[in-house]
Formats: C-alpha cells, sequence, structure tokens
C-alpha cells in the first residue's frame, strides 16, 4: 500500500502568517494532489503535480501555492493566511498517466487561521 | 457546476439493513472511485470502480458509464459503518457524500 505522509497535522496560525503544509509519498507516483474539506462542499482540488518542477491548478487555487521539489515531496504554501483558508488539507497521489489511478491519501492536516 | 451529486445527503440504518448510495456526474470519465471517511477524518480507499461491478465483502460498487452513474451498495450494515461515503471522478471532482448513520 502506497504511503502518504503530510505534516503538520494540525497547525494554527493568525491571518496574515505564512504557513507551509507538506507532504511525502514513498512510492514514486508520478501524481501528487492537494485538497481542502470543508462542510457542505466536499473536497476541492487547489493544485495538482505531474512531475517534479511541475504545477497545475485546480479548481480553488486562489490564496495559494505549491511547489513539488522532488518525486517525493509536495508543498503548499500560504503566504498571507486568512480564516477562509480554514480547513481540512488533504494530500493525495496517484501513479499513472491522466490522474485517473486510484488516490492514495495522507490523514489529513487540520489547519485553523484565526 | 456541480459535476458530481451524491445522494442521498444522509441516511440512518438499524444495524442489519442494506444500503443503496448513489453518485451521479455531469461528465464523460476514465476514473471513478469512492471513499470511507472515517469519524475523526482519515479517507479509506473503498474501490477504483471506472466501469462494471466490483465487489469486497459486504461492498459493491457498480458503475455504468453511458448512464453516468456509479451506486454502492452496503449488505447487512454494520454500526463501524457509519460515516461518510465520497465518490470522485478523474481524481479532481468530488462528491459531497452520503453520512451513513448506523444504529443497533
Amino acid at each position: 500500500e502506497a504511503a502518504v505522509t503530510q505534516s503538520p497535522r494540525n497547525k494554527v496560525t493568525v491571518t496574515g502568517g505564512n504557513v507551509t503544509l507538506s507532504c511525502r509519498q514513498t512510492n514514486s507516483h508520478n501524481y501528487m494532489y492537494w485538497y481542502r474539506q470543508d462542510t457542505g462542499h466536499g473536497l476541492r482540488l487547489i493544485h495538482y503535480s505531474y512531475g517534479a518542477g511541475n504545477l497545475q491548478i485546480g479548481d480553488v487555487p486562489d490564496g495559494y501555492k505549491a511547489t513539488r521539489t522532488t518525486q517525493e515531496d509536495f508543498f503548499l504554501l500560504l503566504e498571507l493566511a486568512s480564516p477562509s483558508q480554514t480547513s481540512l488539507y488533504f494530500c493525495a497521489s496517484s501513479e499513472g498517466q491522466g490522474g485517473t489511478e486510484r488516490l492514495f491519501f495522507g490523514h489529513g492536516t487540520k489547519l485553523s487561521v484565526l | 457546476g456541480q459535476q458530481v451529486q451524491q445522494s442521498p445527503a444522509s441516511l440512518v440504518l438499524q444495524e442489519g439493513e442494506n444500503a443503496e448510495l448513489q453518485c451521479n456526474f455531469s461528465t464523460s470519465l476514465n476514473s471513478m472511485q469512492w471513499f470511507y471517511q472515517r469519524p475523526e477524518g482519515s479517507l479509506v480507499s473503498l474501490f477504483y470502480n471506472p466501469s462494471g461491478t466490483k465487489q469486497s465483502g459486504r461492498l459493491t460498487s457498480t458503475t455504468v458509464i453511458k448512464e453516468r452513474r456509479s451506486s454502492l451498495h452496503i449488505s447487512s450494515s454494520q454500526i463501524t459503518d457509519s460515516g461518510t461515503y465520497l465518490c470522485a471522478i478523474q481524481n479532481f471532482y468530488f462528491g459531497k457524500g452520503t453520512s451513513l448513520t448506523v444504529i443497533p
């Protein structure tokens, strides 16, 4: 089973603060994703990547940057955090082309922006 | 617009009853998955099922691409089945989920 590890598990910051969420997958999957989950919206795709150095925008990219530094590591950056970014964030990975293969999720990061 | 619609939004079952959860999508696909979200938030992959029928224990997933729908059948429900069931297409679009509560 593919392993996806997110850190931190919980994070509290203030409005205007900088936050970096980390994700590492250990099976050299091509695709990695960042989602946010909010009550009433389900999971929404923020950014995704199909390899080191690549970045694609998802459905809700505003206010987020992301960087894929290696095949294994994908980071989500909030440079000026706002209360609207309080959410549960999930990282996931999949192998294969076109993002059509089975998704493997991390445990999630709960972010609170005060 | 909403790419994926799940129904019902919530469901309460007595232990031992069966359930049928629906996922309808508005776009063609070549990837359909079902997930279980535990009450504490973690996500578990149940089925990767872009077409046809797959079974795992008491769970059965059926996807009919032409009709743009997928279903998840839970037989003989147990209290531990309680949680939220999510479907996703193309790894990009998720439904809002069905919240299932199984009572004794």
